[in-house]
């Protein structure tokens, strides 16, 4: 069975600060993992994913996550924070054998002026 | 290429109606999944369906339904509508021969049950 965990239902940040969305994992088999993004009243948009290649995966919008194994852990990064990437984050794992991807329960992030 | 496009986008139902949401996926795309969101629950899965079957179901009740067309279209339907049943219906697909699994998202459709 797989599972996420997003620690953190809201973070806040000011413009300008580094970004820090946690997401742990459980998975019996090599997982696929993905950050998506929503806006409001939007659907939600791919910002990233890990497929066993690189371990550090860079996505849209200067976001990156860091696949760590060891740890469970896939948490999503930006250095900068910007305004417009207030919104709220969705970790999901997925795997080759599943057809279906579990969704965190998601994070909202806010940024301060 | 044009993206999954769903509708209505809103919708306003009384309890005890029933109510069918369409979904038209990615050109290309064979397997098209239904997620429902709501802000005590947040997304959980429906259901998947892929060549008009149903590949997987999530954990909710026979009043909800939903079938593929051979174009890959889908619908879904909720019979016998509860107040309970007012969210983001979110229809997502994908490339199934991507067995990366990336699913590409809709808009969704807001159903208010009054």
């Amino acid at each position: 069975a797989q599972s996420v965990t997003q620690l953190g239902s809201h973070v806040s940040v000011s413009e300008g600060a580094l970004v820090l969305l946690r997401c742990n994992y459980s998975s019996s088999v090599p997982p696929y993992l993905f950050w998506y993004v929503q806006y409001p009243n939007q659907g939600l948009q791919l910002l990233l994913k890990y497929t066993s290649a690189a371990t550090l995966v860079k996505g849209i919008n200067g976001f990156e996550a860091e696949f760590k194994k060891s740890e469970t852990s896939f948490h999503l990064t930006k250095p900068s924070a910007h305004m417009s990437d207030a919104a709220e984050y969705f970790c999901a794992v997925s795997s080759s054998s599943a057809s279906k991807i579990i969704f965190g329960s998601g994070t909202r992030l806010s940024i301060r002026p | 290429k044009a993206g999954v496009t769903q509708t209505p986008r809103y919708l306003i139902k009384t309890r005890g109606q029933q109510v069918t949401l369409s979904c038209s996926p990615i050109s290309g795309h064979r397997s098209v999944s239904w997620y429902q969101q709501t802000p005590g629950q947040g997304l959980q899965f429906l259901f998947e369906y892929f060549s008009e079957t149903q590949r997987n179901k999530g954990n909710f009740p026979g009043r909800f339904s939903g079938r593929q067309f051979s174009n890959s279209r889908s619908e879904m339907n909720v019979s016998t509508l509860e107040l309970g049943d007012s969210a983001l219906y979110l229809c997502a697909s994908s490339l199934v021969r991507d067995r990366q699994n990336i699913q590409y998202f809709g808009a969704g459709t807001r159903l208010s049950v009054l």
